[in-house]
C-alpha cells in the first residue's frame, strides 16, 4: 500500500520569506512519481512541480524547489521569496507505476503581508 | 487546448435521487480519474480507467457509486440512490499514460440535502 504522510496542517510565512513544507511517503515501488499540488481557495488543483524516483536531481521550477531524499522517502517542498498569491492548500501526492496517486491530507500555508 | 471539463459545477438534490457527473479530459490522454475531497477524508482516488477500461476501482465507496467511460472523451461518476454523506468537492483528472502529470477539472460541489 502507497501513503503519503503530511505532518503540518497549517504554516505561515511572511511575504518574500521562504518556507520549507514537509512529506513523508511509503512504497514498495522502485518506480514512482512525486508531486505537489497547490489548491487556492478557489479550489483548482494545480500542478506545482514533479520529481521521478529514478532521478537523483531535485526539481525545480522557478521559486519552487524540492528536497528528495529517497532512502528516508522524504519530498519537501521550498517556496522562495513567497508571494501572497502562494496562498492556497498544498497536497504531497505519490502515483505509482500504475497511475493510483495518493495524495496526504494537505498543509495550509498562509503568506502574510 | 482546453483542459479538463466538468459538469456540473455546482448540484444540489434531495437524498435518493440519482446524481450524475461528466467529465470530458483533455484531448489525446489516456488516463481519466475520478477524485472525492471531503474535510474528514481529504482527496480519495475513487476509480481510473486507462484507455476506457477501468483499471483500479477500489476506492469506489459503495455500491450505490458507478462510472463508465463509453468513449475517449467522456466519462460519467452516477451515485443512485444519494445520501447526504456523499455530500464532497468530486474532481475528475485526466493524464497521458505512464506517470504524467494529471490535470484537473475545476471540479462539481455536490450536496445532498
Amino acid at each position: 500500500a502507497q501513503t503519503v504522510t503530511q505532518s503540518q496542517p497549517e504554516m505561515s510565512v511572511q511575504e518574500a520569506e521562504t518556507v520549507t513544507l514537509s512529506c513523508t511517503y511509503d512504497t514498495s515501488e522502485n518506480n514512482y512519481y512525486l508531486f505537489w499540488y497547490k489548491q487556492p481557495p478557489s479550489r483548482q488543483m494545480i500542478l506545482v512541480i514533479r520529481q521521478e524516483a529514478y532521478k537523483q536531481q531535485n526539481a525545480t521550477e522557478n521559486r519552487f524547489s524540492v528536497n528528495f531524499q529517497k532512502a528516508a522517502k522524504s519530498f519537501s517542498l521550498k517556496i522562495s521569496d513567497s508571494q501572497l498569491g502562494d496562498t492556497a492548500m498544498y497536497f504531497c501526492a505519490l502515483e505509482g507505476p500504475n497511475n493510483d496517486m495518493r495524495f496526504g491530507a494537505g498543509t495550509r500555508l498562509t503568506v502574510k503581508p | 487546448d482546453a483542459g479538463v471539463i466538468q459538469s456540473p459545477r455546482h448540484e444540489v438534490t434531495e437524498m435518493g435521487q440519482e446524481v450524475t457527473l461528466r467529465c470530458k479530459p483533455i484531448s489525446g490522454h489516456n488516463s481519466l480519474f475520478w477524485y472525492r475531497q471531503t474535510m474528514m477524508r481529504g482527496l480519495e482516488l475513487l476509480i481510473y480507467f486507462n484507455n476506457n477500461v477501468p483499471i483500479d476501482d477500489s476506492g469506489m465507496p459503495e455500491d450505490r457509486f458507478s462510472a463508465k467511460m463509453p468513449n475517449a472523451s467522456f466519462s460519467t461518476l452516477k451515485i443512485q440512490p444519494s445520501e447526504p454523506r456523499d455530500s464532497a468537492v468530486y474532481f475528475c483528472a485526466s493524464s497521458f499514460f505512464s506517470n504524467q502529470p494529471q490535470h484537473f477539472g475545476d471540479g462539481t460541489r455536490l450536496s445532498i440535502l
